[in-house]
């Protein structure tokens, strides 16, 4: 049973516009949550995250959103570019809640295109 | 700055054959993980080490083996490889427990197995 959940399998959004990655979660012990993207032929990179003491993260051009009652979050890229084409992947982890690993759950992936 | 390392990048292997991944980090890192990736699927958790000696499972280890001999290496072999074992292969490490405030994961480049 996926408990991260990207359920939009791509996006197209053109450049200098605003990029809306969405992704819901099940698992009410998830308390850090964190996105990676991945370019073709290459290993996932880390991006950006957040703890769920907060709601809201930015980093540059970046801002991730957590809505903890909706068990929701979203990653805002302004202004998107073409090179941020690529496969967002969202994951989470329960660390504060006792699990041993702090194991990271991934949701499927969004692949992004800008277009000029 | 090498980061993680995996070899090989590819291979096929018939039914019944074994082999082994090598992963390889140079950041000194004491957790290493082996990761999974299927078309339409998130990166799934095969096994992982929390430091030198020590092997644990995943999320999908059946069918394969691991060994974390030496801090810096993590193999990860099959034994009798089967076609449900066609996959992008991704080896990780993180210098804190995965998911958590130190622990980034940092992947290798991924090794694309077939299994004819």
């Amino acid at each position: 049973d996926q408990q991260v959940k990207q359920n939009s399998p791509s996006l197209s959004v053109q450049e200098g516009r605003i990029s809306i990655l969405n992704c819901d979660y099940t698992n009410s012990m998830f308390d850090y949550f964190l996105w990676y993207k991945k370019y073709p032929a290459e290993g996932p990179t880390f991006l950006i995250s957040i703890s769920s003491i907060k709601d809201k993260n930015e980093d540059g051009r970046f801002t991730v959103f957590l809505n903890k009652s909706a068990k929701h979050l979203s990653l805002h890229i302004v202004p998107s570019q073409p090179g941020d084409s690529a496969v967002y992947f969202c994951a989470a982890s329960a660390l504060q809640r006792g699990s041993t690993l702090g194991r990271l759950y991934f949701g499927r992936g969004t692949q992004l295109t800008v277009w000029p | 700055n090498a980061g993680v390392t995996q070899t090989p990048k590819f291979r096929v292997l018939k039914t019944g054959q074994s082999m082994t991944l090598l992963c390889a980090q140079d950041m000194n890192h004491e957790y290493m993980y082996w990761y999974r990736q299927d078309p339409g699927m998130g990166l799934r958790l095969i096994h992982y080490s929390v430091g030198e000696g020590t092997t644990a499972k995943g999320e999908v280890p059946d069918g394969y083996n691991v060994s974390r001999l030496k801090k810096q290496n993590f193999l990860l072999g099959l034994e009798s490889a089967a076609p449900s074992q066609t996959s992008v292969y991704f080896c990780a490490s993180s210098f804190g427990l995965a998911g958590g405030l130190t622990g980034e994961l940092f992947f290798g480049e991924g090794s694309r197995l077939t299994v004819l």
